[in-house]
Parts: C-alpha cells; structure tokens; sequence
C-alpha cells in the first residue's frame, strides 16, 4: 500500500511562471509533511515541510500547502528557474524511529 | 548546515565481492540513520534503520545477512553488501537524524554501485 503518492511523473513548466507539485497521502496519523529535491546521482536536499497544525508554510519561492480533509500537499515554485528542474519528492515520517516514506516523485522540468 | 557524508559515491566490481559504504554525520551526532535503496526512476525504498549501539531493524523483504549493518557510534554507520550479484546493483542512500529526532532528515549523496 502506497500511503505516499505522486500521481504526475512529470511536468513541464516555462521559466518565471509557477510550478505546482502535487501529492497525496492516505495515512491520517501523518502529522508533518516535507519536500526534498534531488538531482541525478546525488542524495535529496530537504526544501521545505510543514506540520499538519497548519495550512501553509512559505519560505521564500517555496510554499508548501496542506489540505487535511483532502489528505493533499502542494509545493509551490514562483517563479520557477531552470535550475529548479530536478526530481521532487513529498514524504511524511512515521514509526518510532520517524522513518520517512517517500512518494514516487515528480520530475520538474523548467524550460528557459 | 548539517552534512551527511557517503563513501564512496561509486563502486564498479565483480560478482561475488562484499561492498562496503559508510555513511558519516560530519557536524551532528545521529542515534539513527535509515539505509535506502532506489532503483531507476523509482522512489527511495527505506531498507532499514540503524539505531547506534544496536542492532539495525530492517524492512520486510529485505536480507539482514545480505544487507549487514553496523552503527559503531555517533557520527558513522556502514552498510556492506555482501556476496553482491548484478541484481544488487543500485543506488543507495543513506541519511541522519540529530539524536533529538529532529526532522529534517540528512542525506548522503548516495552511491551507486554496479556489480558485473
């Protein structure tokens, strides 16, 4: 059972204008959600989270938005930049040791 | 900001050959640090969590003594694969956790490991 799940493999997005990623879960025990992006043969770097106490979390160009009732999170990127253009991947921890379960990703593509 | 460091971050040998990755935490102490695995264009499959001064849990469907894992203190924990066959070949990925459990998890920047 896939309780993390990123339903777009990919999306294409033109420079300056907005990037919105898309991922759903299933599991409602989740209570903190995060965003790592990650290039070919490197390990992901942690972008942004939010905790399910809240809504929204911004930080700068990152928003990350959160729809309990719906069980889904978006990442926002505006403007998006070519070098945004990487594998994005939501993920929720849970267990004793807070493990992380990742969903299948979203490549981002941002075309100049 | 925290660091996690791999070792190495490619690794070509024959069949048969026991691999052995570390994965260091380089400014934080981590009691925990997961092992993944991700294949092409796929997600990160956790293998396992290894937890210092203990034995490593792992992940149903995958082989402790296969996979051995050892977390001998605060700042380093290994992953050896032994015995590897061309069907271990992956990427794997290690990362950390501050010994207060604070996320955001750390990660290595994988290695990728070929077996012939």
């Amino acid at each position: 059972d896939q309780q993390v799940k990123q339903n777009s493999p990919s999306l294409s997005v033109q420079e300056g204008r907005i990037s919105i990623l898309n991922c759903d879960y299933t599991n409602s025990m989740f209570d903190y959600f995060l965003w790592y992006k990650k290039y070919p043969a490197e390990g992901p770097t942690f972008l942004i989270s939010i905790s399910s106490i809240k809504d929204k979390n911004e930080d700068g160009r990152f928003t990350v938005f959160l729809n309990k009732s719906a069980k889904h999170l978006s990442l926002h990127i505006v403007p998006s930049q070519p070098g945004d253009s990487a594998v994005y991947f939501c993920a929720a921890p849970s267990g004793s040791a807070r493990q992380l379960t990742f969903g299948s990703g979203t490549q981002l593509t941002v075309l100049p | 900001g925290a660091v996690v460091s791999q070792h190495p971050s490619r690794v070509i040998c024959k069949s048969g050959t026991s691999v052995k990755i570390e994965c260091r935490s380089l400014d934080f102490q981590a009691t925990t640090m997961f092992w993944y695995r991700q294949f092409p264009k796929q997600s990160l499959m956790l293998m396992a969590t290894s937890n210092e001064g203990s034995k490593a849990t792992y992940e149903q469907g995958v082989e402790k003594d296969k996979f051995l894992i050892n977390h001998a203190s605060l700042t380093l924990s290994t992953l050896t694969v032994t015995s590897a066959h061309p069907e271990d070949s992956s990427f794997y990925i290690c990362s950390a956790r501050d010994t207060l459990g604070n996320q955001p998890q750390h990660f290595g920047d994988g290695t990728r490991l070929s077996i012939l």
